[in-house]
């Protein structure tokens, strides 16, 4: 199973890009890569999905290497509403996601 | 299209009691799974439900069970609550709950117990 690894927690301020990585060595050729957002006692929202290169829509950027053992997630310009935990989750056999700890963005005016 | 419903909301119970949770998936979505989230543990996998059958399930005691109805709504029960069951429960639904495929989440059901 791909396990994913990204930083426990960081800090930004308004108006800043934030790019956060994921690592996940064992990725199957199958895997796509999927970025999710969550807000305190919210359930997590999906951001992002990818499989290659690079991938844009209205809220982030997903930027994968060639290799894919790695993705970053870019969030241009965030503001303090981008406050949140990000999951990085790498699709898993069995249908069983996990979602590890997630990166705990916190941004500053 | 209404998202994921879960109720209720808020559950405050006392150690060795039962409780029910209550989802209701997007409609015409066929799998619905469920999650425990805690401080400590973060987001763990109960189990995943998919045409009223159980296909996939976390590694929990046999206390936390679950079902789904033919219209896709689920439910899942905790019997003899303990003070570690205190959490925030999570229910997602997707279309098929295939591989890979985009999870849409409730809002939880915060449980508490004394």
């Amino acid at each position: 199973l791909a396990k994913t690894t990204q930083p426990i927690s960081m800090d930004s301020y308004e108006g800043q890009e934030v790019n956060i990585t994921c690592s996940h060595n064992n990725i199957a050729t199958n895997d796509y890569i999927t970025w999710y957002q969550q807000f305190p006692s919210q359930g997590p929202r999906f951001i992002i999905q990818g499989y290659k290169t690079k991938v844009t829509n209205e809220v982030a950027s997903l930027f994968i290497p060639a290799d894919r053992k790695s993705s970053t997630l870019s969030l241009p310009r965030v503001s303090l509403s981008d406050t949140a935990v990000y999951y990085c989750l790498v699709g898993e056999r069995g249908n069983i996601p996990t979602f590890g700890r997630g990166t705990s963005l916190i941004v500053h005016p | 299209k209404a998202g994921v419903t879960q109720t209720p909301r808020y559950l405050i119970k006392t150690r060795g009691q039962q409780v029910t949770l209550s989802c209701s998936p997007i409609s015409g979505h066929r799998s619905v799974s469920w999650y425990q989230q805690t401080p400590g543990q973060g987001l763990q996998f109960l189990f995943e439900y998919f045409s009223e059958t159980q296909r996939n399930k976390g590694n929990f005691p046999g206390r936390f069970s679950g079902r789904q109805f033919s219209n896709s709504r689920s439910e899942m029960n905790v019997s003899t609550l303990e003070l570690g069951d205190s959490a925030l429960y999570l229910c997602a639904s997707s279309s098929e709950g295939t591989y890979n495929e985009k999870l849409f989440f409730g809002s939880g059901t915060q449980l508490s117990v004394l």
